[in-house]
């Protein structure tokens, strides 16, 4: 089945620091990529939308400059925490729609990136 | 208003139980998924349901699309079983976006 691989999975960084977060879609083409946060015993929130080629579109509070999306590619899309705080540190998982032959067959998840601001 | 309710937020079971967690939404959609979430926090789509009912081995998914009400069955349960189950729905109106449920933690003791 379709496979999301989301790297790295547990990060620490400094405080001021930028991390940056990958997913790859490893056998299929992912033209949509969902980046969600999660904190914990929360349910995920969706933070932005990526497409291929074009912006990603973000969710209302949601700083666009705080977390940049880049979706250069079908298999690829990265989510940067820049100038990172205590604050951002949360669970990250991407998600991406599974589509073959233009037929949707649902959504598949990347493993998670946790991610521990000190 | 788009929400999904599961029910219940905490489930605890004893190993061979049959569980059961629900879901409800409120408007219209194209589609209701189930998902797991495990301990370390990776999630596996289980289903992906627009109508009727489906099955994968001791997992038994159902929607009723006029009560717009969703069950997930685990059918002898098992310790391997413990995880979150996230009810997850796409809105008519929200495009591509999932609407998601506060999860259900179910706990399989042997």
């Amino acid at each position: 089945g379709a496979v999301v691989s989301q790297h790295p999975s547990r990060v620490i960084c400094k405080s001021g620091t930028s991390v940056k977060i990958e997913c790859r879609s490893l056998d299929f083409q992912a033209t949509t990529m969902f980046w969600y946060r999660q904190f914990p015993k929360q349910s995920l929130m969706l933070m932005a939308t990526s497409n291929e080629g074009s912006k990603a579109t973000y969710e209302q509070g949601v700083e666009k400059d705080k977390f940049l999306i880049n979706h250069a590619s079908l298999t690829l899309s990265t989510l940067t925490v820049t100038s990172a705080h205590p604050e951002d540190s949360s669970f990250y998982i991407c998600s991406a729609r599974d589509l073959v032959q233009g037929e949707f067959r649902g959504y598949t998840f990347g493993s998670g990136t946790r991610l521990t601001v000190v | 208003k788009n929400e999904v309710e599961q029910s219940p937020q905490n489930l605890t079971a004893q190993e061979g139980e049959f569980i059961t967690i629900n879901c409800s939404y409120s408007v219209g959609i194209s589609a209701l998924h189930w998902l797991q979430q495990h301990p370390g926090g990776g999630i596996v789509s289980l289903f992906m349901l627009s109508s009727g009912k489906k099955k994968h081995g001791r997992l038994i998914a159902t929607i009723n699309i006029q009560e717009k009400h969703s069950s997930l069955h685990i059918t002898a349960s098992h310790p391997r079983d413990s995880a979150v189950y996230i009810c997850a729905v796409r809105f008519r109106a929200a495009g591509n976006k999932l609407t998601f449920g506060g999860g259900t933690r179910v706990l399989v003791k042997p």
